[in-house]
């Protein structure tokens, strides 16, 4: 079945430590979209990439860091600058140039100790 | 820009009883209109969308929602719910130039037994 698979589901890090989430992808879809979820504030767009090797930067990219070296993979970097990085990140993908429909992986949990 | 607004980030209603779910949208171009589920710790998944055509658009488990244009509002309905339309409920709008879509806050859906 075709869909998008973000790992880890859970994740622990000390302050200071930078870590990467995967998300990867077997849809097809050009665009690619890492989402912040925090209580009661929605979804906030961080960066999204419509082509491989291009990407931009959201409302919220400061203190994240994103590559598209494949058109199936867009890994997101949660740095150390990041100063409050604790939350859900979601994973979406569309097809350029229809209604903008948004493909969902299941997530990933990040926690700072 | 476009923005949405979801009116009420939490909503209980009681089992066999309306469902009732206010989004209203502004856009400076002709919208693409979204209404997404979100169960804990998933991802969201797609219950319906606005694009063209006839206003009063039908999604998955009996929900549905109707595009009204001089009121700016794409609410969603559901005539008799179920234990298990308990879940979040995300209104989005999507800007068909540019391809990026904007979020509500929100709303928190309980059905009480």
């Amino acid at each position: 079945d075709g869909g998008i698979t973000q790992s880890p589901k859970y994740l622990f890090r000390k302050e200071g430590q930078n870590v990467t989430l995967s998300c990867e992808q077997n849809l097809n879809h050009d665009a690619m979209y890492w989402y912040r979820q925090d209580p009661g504030q929605g979804l906030r767009l961080i960066y999204y990439s419509q082509i491989v090797n291009d990407f931009q930067k959201g409302d919220i990219a400061e203190g994240y860091s994103v590559s598209r070296e494949k058109k199936e993979s867009f890994p997101l970097t949660v740095t150390s600058a990041q100063k409050n990085p604790t939350a859900f990140y979601l994973c979406a993908s569309s097809i350029i140039g229809t209604t903008g429909e948004l493909f969902f992986g299941e997530g990933s949990r990040l926690t700072v100790l | 820009a476009q923005s949405v607004t979801q009116l009420g980030s939490h909503v209980s209603v009681s089992e066999g009883a309306l469902v009732l779910l206010r989004c209203n949208y502004s856009s400076s171009v002709p919208p693409y209109l979204f209404w997404y589920v979100q169960y804990p710790n998933q991802g969201l998944q797609l219950l319906l969308k606005y694009t063209t055509g006839a206003t009063l658009v039908k999604g998955i488990n009996g929900f549905e929602a109707e595009f009204k244009k001089s009121e700016t509002s794409f609410h969603l309905t559901k005539p008799s719910a179920h234990m298990s339309d308990a879940a979040e409920y995300f209104c989005a709008v999507t800007n068909t130039n540019a391809g990026k879509s904007t979020f509500g806050d929100g709303t928190t859906l309980t059905v009480k037994p």
